[in-house]
């Protein structure tokens, strides 16, 4: 069975610094994977996805991730935080094309942004 | 488009008592899911559907039952509410062709407290 862990349930850092959100998945087969962003009282939106065209996958307001198929991860990184960067986040694989309605997901990382 | 919608917004139910949460589209999505999210357990999938007349479980399918009579709406009832099921409830929907990749998009939420 396909699983995600993301590590750190809390990450803080200061405003401008370099963003590390981390995620390893678990598949037997080439996954799918999304980052998605929680902001307060809100629903989630999709930041970037990797769906084998590119390692480097780049997403909305200056996110990226890299996916390492030796490492088996999917770090979410952004080079300098901005205050509006504060929310919650999480990492996620699909079980596959046809599998659409099935998403497993991380227990999400809770960013803050200090001034 | 509105995109996925979601009612009601807030709702207080007694041990014992029934509701349905009501979920519906107007993206034209194939495959629509039920999610509930719960602090440091990211969001876990209940219920999915590929398609109208068509459902199936998910992680923790126990207590909540789904049908699926439209392609727009996929109701989410609960039988007989337990203080367990206290929690955030997300309905996403997703168009499922291999092209898109199983990009969900999510309704704003129904936050549920069970006394």
């Amino acid at each position: 069975a396909q699983s995600v862990t993301q590590l750190g349930s809390h990450v803080s850092v200061s405003e401008g610094a370099l963003v590390l959100l981390r995620c390893n998945y678990s598949s037997s087969v080439p996954p799918y994977l999304f980052w998605y962003v929680q902001y307060p009282n809100q629903g989630l939106q999709l930041l970037l996805k990797y769906t084998s065209a590119a390692t480097l996958v780049k997403g909305i307001n200056g996110f990226e991730a890299e996916f390492k198929k030796s490492e088996t991860s999917f770090h979410l990184t952004k080079p300098s935080a901005h205050m509006s960067d504060a929310a919650e986040y999480f990492c996620a694989v699909s079980e596959g094309w046809n599998q659409g309605g099935k998403l497993i997901f991380g227990q999400g990382t809770e960013l803050s942004v200090k001034p | 488009n509105a995109g996925v919608t979601q009612t009601p917004k807030f709702q207080v139910l007694k041990t014992g008592q029934s509701m349905t949460l009501q979920c519906a589209q107007d993206m034209n999505h194939e495959y629509m899911s039920w999610y509930r999210q719960d602090p440091g357990m990211g969001l876990r999938l209940i219920h999915y559907s590929v398609g109208a007349g068509i459902t199936d479980q998910g992680e923790v399918p126990n207590g909540y039952n789904v049908s699926r009579s439209t392609t727009e709406d996929f109701p989410l009832r609960l039988l007989s509410a337990a203080p367990s099921q206290t929690s955030v409830y997300f309905c996403a929907s997703s168009n499922g062709l291999a092209g898109l990749y199983n990009e969900q998009f999510f309704g704003p939420g129904t936050r549920l407290t069970v006394l």
